[in-house]
């Protein structure tokens, strides 16, 4: 989910298990969602994007779930890896009109071996 | 396939002191160029963006300024460095399609400000 002041939301899981970090987004218009995954120290990266005609898309290992009745993005991670540990954010946009994705602070993922 | 170089990875200055960080993109032409700050703990905030050479948008009124001397090459400048310019410093490129579109960025520059 979003962040609360400067502390990210933190999920903890055991390797081998599924993941699913949430997102709630603000704008009713946006029409375009993507995911990141951001290690420690380095940038962002992208994992999968999704647009408002679908409401699930899946990927290598992730599916994205887009809920607009609530506003609610979803991204799940199947049998998470060590190497999944990193901070992941949703980002919001328009397709037209706008150069602007809007960014959510993150939750940051750790994986338990 | 397409890259995102920026330069340096970090830097540490004084208070006072000219700031330019450097991004160019490989492998694309005419993107859109972005700058973003980034705070711990915290979103990212974007800060400049540009559609093409010498168009630049400021989305925050602040210290810095930037400028587009070539199609992929995006520059970040300070003429007088404040300690609340130490960040992490991310560039991103999209299409040219118009229109919010998936950004990729950069590695980044971690700046220290003393």
């Amino acid at each position: 989910g979003e962040s609360v002041g400067l502390h990210l939301p933190t999920l903890s899981v055991q390797e081998g298990d599924n993941s699913i970090i949430n997102c709630a987004y603000s704008n009713s218009a946006s029409d375009y969602f993507i995911w990141y995954k951001q290690e420690s120290g380095k940038g962002p990266q992208f994992i999968i994007d999704i647009r408002s005609n679908m409401d699930k898309r899946q990927g290598q290992r992730v599916t994205v779930l887009l809920n607009k009745t609530v506003k609610h993005l979803s991204l799940q991670i199947a049998a998470t890896q060590p190497g999944d540990s990193a901070v992941y954010f949703c980002a919001e946009g328009r397709r037209a009109g706008s150069y602007q994705l809007t960014f959510g602070k993150g939750t940051k993922l750790s994986v338990i071996p | 396939s397409q890259t995102i170089h920026q330069w340096p990875a970090t830097l540490v200055q004084p208070v006072g002191s000219p700031l330019s960080l450097e991004c160019t993109v490989e492998g694309t032409s005419n993107p859109n160029l972005y700058w973003y700050r980034q705070a711990a703990g915290r979103g990212l905030q974007l800060l400049f963006y540009s559609v093409g050479i010498g168009q630049i948008s400021s989305e925050v009124p602040q210290n810095l300024s930037a400028s587009r001397p070539q199609d992929r090459q995006f520059i970040l400048s300070s003429k007088k460095l404040l300690l609340s310019d130490s960040g992490f410093y991310l560039c991103a490129w999209s299409g040219d399609g118009g229109g919010t579109d998936t950004q990729y960025f950069g590695p980044g520059t971690r700046l220290t400000v003393l």
